[in-house]
């Protein structure tokens, strides 16, 4: 398995709080990415980073940002939570950016916002 | 924009009975396709992808899937379901954009004994 760990793995807040979930990578890769998984949608990208302090938007970025202070770590932060902010967070890395490369999955962190 | 169609979010098979799961996408490019794999609980991993070449791609625990680029169809096919294989299966494109990989809407997978 790619070395990818998340924490927390489950959380559980109230709305307007800030909440950060972290991404931890050994394996030097490149590229990270986040996303959010809900039914009826599968995977959507939330932010992405392609090398330390270079990151960019994705389809669903509004009421989160994200930092890159090292290769290894990638954080995603929730200003103010709402519900609709309720989901499964999955961060994903890759080697490179190219079209065809494969992406590893970390676990995921279940997050409710009540 | 790129995008991904999964036919069906719940497909029911019987243990030992084929495995078809379809995908269609849409894209202005040449795509690159992929299936991934979820068990309870879990991250995703990589099934299988088509990035050029032979059609037909062989994955990991016996699964295999077809590029038809005229149906722009990416169906991922089992020839025997075991009981393991239950999990929710995910087809996504690539190729276009900053994007890098677009999901489909997943397909859940239950296994009858």
């Amino acid at each position: 398995d790619a070395g990818i760990t998340q924490s927390p793995r489950h959380k559980v807040t109230e709305t307007g709080t800030p909440v950060t979930l972290r991404c931890h990578q050994t394996e030097n890769h490149r590229y990270m990415y986040w996303y959010r998984q809900d039914p009826g949608h599968g995977l959507r990208l939330i932010h992405y980073s392609y090398g330390v302090k270079d990151t960019d938007k994705g389809e669903v970025s509004d009421g989160y940002s994200v930092s890159r202070s090292k290769t290894e770590d990638f954080l995603l932060t929730l200003e103010s939570a709402t519900s609709s902010q309720t989901s499964v967070y999955f961060c994903a890395i890759s080697h490179s950016g190219g079209y065809d490369n494969e992406q590893f999955f970390g676990p995921g962190t279940r997050l409710t916002v009540l | 924009a790129q995008s991904v169609t999964q036919l069906g979010s719940h497909v029911s098979v019987s243990e030992g009975a084929l495995v078809l799961l379809r995908c269609n996408y849409s894209s202005s490019v040449p795509p690159y396709l992929f299936w991934y794999v979820q068990y309870p609980n879990q991250g995703l991993q990589l099934l299988l992808k088509y990035t050029t070449g032979a059609t037909l791609v062989k994955g990991i625990n016996g699964f295999e899937a077809e590029f038809k680029k005229s149906e722009t169809s990416f169906h991922l096919t089992k020839p025997s379901a075991h009981m393991s294989d239950a999990a929710e299966y995910f087809c996504a494109v690539s190729g276009e954009g900053a994007q890098k990989l677009v999901f489909g809407q997943g397909t859940r997978l239950t296994i009858n004994p």
